[in-house]
């Protein structure tokens, strides 16, 4: 079993629509919790760094944590064609801060 | 401020050859890792220096090995190339190994 489980997709959305994007991980050792925004042939883009549970919220997207239940989402209001990409979440340990591990990713594709 | 450059963004090499790929970190940080996407394993953390040490070392073989200079550009080199190390390899970038890391553009690898 991978320690980071994350919604296969692909996810479709029309233009506006909210979207939500989850993770779940099974390591209790997981503090810091990122988003990263991937477009093809690029590298990931952080989007969201958090690591306590609860909200945070920058701009259109709102990152949300749950350490309890061991998930976390990213939401995307008012989506935007621009916003068609990969998503991945990535977390890690406080021991291990430069050692993320990922999630397998999310293609979203926002309709005009 | 400049963002993590990495070079070069793409190498085609033949099997049993080697390869070193360049990272430069964003000005003043001082940890960086490296990352080998493909898309059937995803994104998997290689290994991580901070102040030109290895921290941290993901499960790859010998083959791949990294080094960090005093200025905090990183190399890694892969020697013996096997058509399966054929991956975009990623480098990204922190100011100290507990804070968000920032990816470069990556270098694509070929191995025919």
């Amino acid at each position: 079993q991978k320690e980071v489980e994350q919604d296969p997709g692909p996810l479709s959305v029309p233009e506006g629509a909210i979207v939500s994007l989850n993770c779940t991980y099974s390591n209790s050792a997981f503090q810091y919790f990122m988003w990263y925004r991937q477009y093809s042939r690029k590298g990931p883009e952080l989007l969201m760094y958090t690591y306590s549970s609860g909200n945070k919220e920058d701009g259109r997207f709102t990152a949300q944590v749950d350490k309890s239940s061991k998930y976390i989402s990213l939401f995307i209001r008012d989506s935007q064609p621009s916003d068609s990409a990969t998503y991945l979440c990535a977390m890690n340990p406080y021991t291990n801060a430069g050692k993320s591990t990922f999630g397998d990713g999310t293609t979203l594709t926002v309709k005009p | 401020k400049a963002g993590v450059t990495q070079t070069p963004r793409y190498l085609i090499k033949t099997r049993g050859q080697q390869v070193t790929l360049s990272c430069s970190p964003i000005s003043g940080h001082r940890s960086v890792s490296w990352y080998q996407q493909t898309p059937g394993q995803g994104l998997q953390f290689l290994f991580e220096y901070f102040s030109e040490t290895q921290r941290n070392k993901g499960n790859f073989p010998g083959r791949f090995s990294g080094r960090q200079f005093s200025n905090s550009r990183s190399e890694m080199n892969v020697s013996t190339l096997e058509l399966g190390d054929s991956a975009l390899y990623l480098c990204a970038s922190s100011l100290w190994p507990y804070n968000e890391q920032f990816f470069g553009p990556g270098t694509r690898l070929t191995v025919l």
